[in-house]
């Protein structure tokens, strides 16, 4: 089993349309979580931390729930620049951080 | 933030031969990471790059295979050893800010023939 698992998608949605990935984690030591994305033939770049308390910037809405050991990232009113996949990302203490397959997002117009 | 550069961005190489990839930060950072990412799949941790010391590898790979240097806090090289068809891939450089955010070099394209 991975450590980190997503939906690997393809998620296809129209513009405006909101989108939520789910993400489980294994290692209950985890102690850090984020989302990266990563454009086609790009490196991943950080979208957001996720907190326990859930966060919000812009569009972009995630959330963690450490005792189901499971976090999410909802996108609202979809743009086409939104197309990429997305990565579920936990980081245990060593600072090692642990990848999920990502979830790939496709928005049409 | 961390602008990362790597080098070279692409090769082909053939079987038997050895590359060594380069990765230069702008700033000096607390850990350096490289990373490989083969064709469809997510990102998996080859090794911790420590300065002045071996590296710490990840289960499943060996210091003769990937031979890691990190001289000062700022660059470090990963070598890709005899290579195979296998290695191809994208090799990644990451580090981690004071700011405890990871970002990542835009990586290496290595074709092996």
């Amino acid at each position: 089993r991975k450590e980190v698992e997503q939906d690997p998608g393809p998620f296809n949605v129209p513009e405006g349309a909101t989108v939520a990935f789910n993400c489980t984690y294994s290692n209950s030591a985890s102690q850090s979580f984020f989302w990266y994305r990563q454009d086609c033939r790009k490196e991943p770049k950080l979208l957001m931390s996720v907190y326990s308390s859930g966060n919000e910037d812009g569009r972009f809405t995630a959330q963690l729930n450490r005792a189901s050991q499971y976090i999410s990232l909802l996108i609202r009113d979809s743009k086409l620049s939104d197309s990429a996949t997305y990565l579920c990302v936990v980081r245990h203490n060593t600072d090692k951080l642990i990848f999920g397959t990502g979830t790939r997002l496709q928005v049409f117009p | 933030s961390a602008v990362i550069s790597q080098k070279p961005s692409r090769d082909i190489c053939q079987r038997g031969t050895s590359l060594t990839i380069q990765c230069q930060v702008d700033s000096q950072v607390t850990m350096m990471f490289w990373y490989r990412q083969q064709p469809g799949q997510s990102l998996t941790l080859i090794a911790t790059a420590n300065q002045g010391s071996e590296a710490t590898y990840e289960s499943g790979f060996v210091i003769d295979k990937f031979p890691i240097s990190r001289p000062n806090l700022t660059f470090s090289t990963l070598t890709v050893s005899n290579m195979s068809p296998e290695d191809s891939s994208i090799y990644l450089c990451s580090v981690l800010t004071s700011t405890d955010t990871q970002y990542f070099g835009p990586g290496t394209r290595l074709t092996v023939l």
